[in-house]
């Protein structure tokens, strides 16, 4: 592993399905982040972990849920999927240990929810 | 409340300069950052600034006006690669990016 990886590459779920997107970084980074991107609109923060074993909420966190119980990974959970869920998904993580270094992105997970 | 605007869509010709800006309001502010991100794929670092003035990365510069909530990117000696859309962030009072809808660079031969 090289980076960040995300799993699956992408998904189609029927709604009320539960999911798990995963996320695993192996450069030792801090601070992890959840981001869904949709058509028009910027990048939107989910959840996001600014040290393993603690997590805070985004600007978006409503019907999504994370952990963080080591520092490499990050996943995410859709309790009960909606269609307005559908989106692409990207993790980041955190270069270094200051505050305003850069943000590094996995691939995305491109979600279908019908 | 904090906003960030840049143009939806602009077109350039191959071996030319574009210049692609970015305002912000924000009530507190970190820096501000731009990506690209080329279709289908995952955002990618260009340029950082915190404080004013104009910063150089090869054929890429990226300008900061603080006072004037003010960004752009400079993008010269266009090639084809450089089609992509280009997100500007600034990085708020919590050191959370704060994203612009991205800015879609078409570049036409």
């Amino acid at each position: 592993i090289a980076g960040i990886t995300q799993a699956p590459t992408s998904q189609i779920l029927a709604a009320g399905r539960r999911m798990t997107l995963r996320c695993t970084q192996d450069m030792r980074h801090n601070a992890m982040y959840w981001y869904r991107q949709d058509l028009g609109l910027g990048l939107r923060l989910i959840h996001y972990s600014n040290t393993a074993g603690t997590t805070g909420k985004g600007e978006v966190p409503d019907g999504y849920s994370v952990s963080r119980a080591n520092t490499d990974d990050f996943p995410l959970t859709l309790a009960s999927a909606v269609p307005s869920q559908t989106s692409v998904y990207f993790c980041a993580s955190k270069g270094g240990n200051g505050d305003t270094d850069t943000q590094y992105f996995g691939p995305g997970t491109r979600l279908t929810v019908l | 409340g904090q906003n960030i605007d840049q143009p939806t869509e602009m077109t350039a010709t191959e071996g030319a300069i574009v210049q692609i800006n970015c305002t912000y309001q924000t009530s507190g502010f970190n820096g501000l950052f731009w990506y690209q991100q080329h279709a289908g794929e995952a955002p990618t670092f260009l340029s950082y600034n915190v404080l004013d003035g104009l910063e150089e990365k090869g054929r890429f510069s990226s300008f900061l006006s603080r006072s004037k909530g003010y960004s752009y990117l400079l993008l010269k000696e266009l090639q084809m690669k450089d089609s992509a859309s280009y997100l500007c962030a600034h990085m708020d009072s919590n050191y959370q990016l704060i994203w612009g809808a991205g800015t879609k660079l078409i570049i036409k031969p």
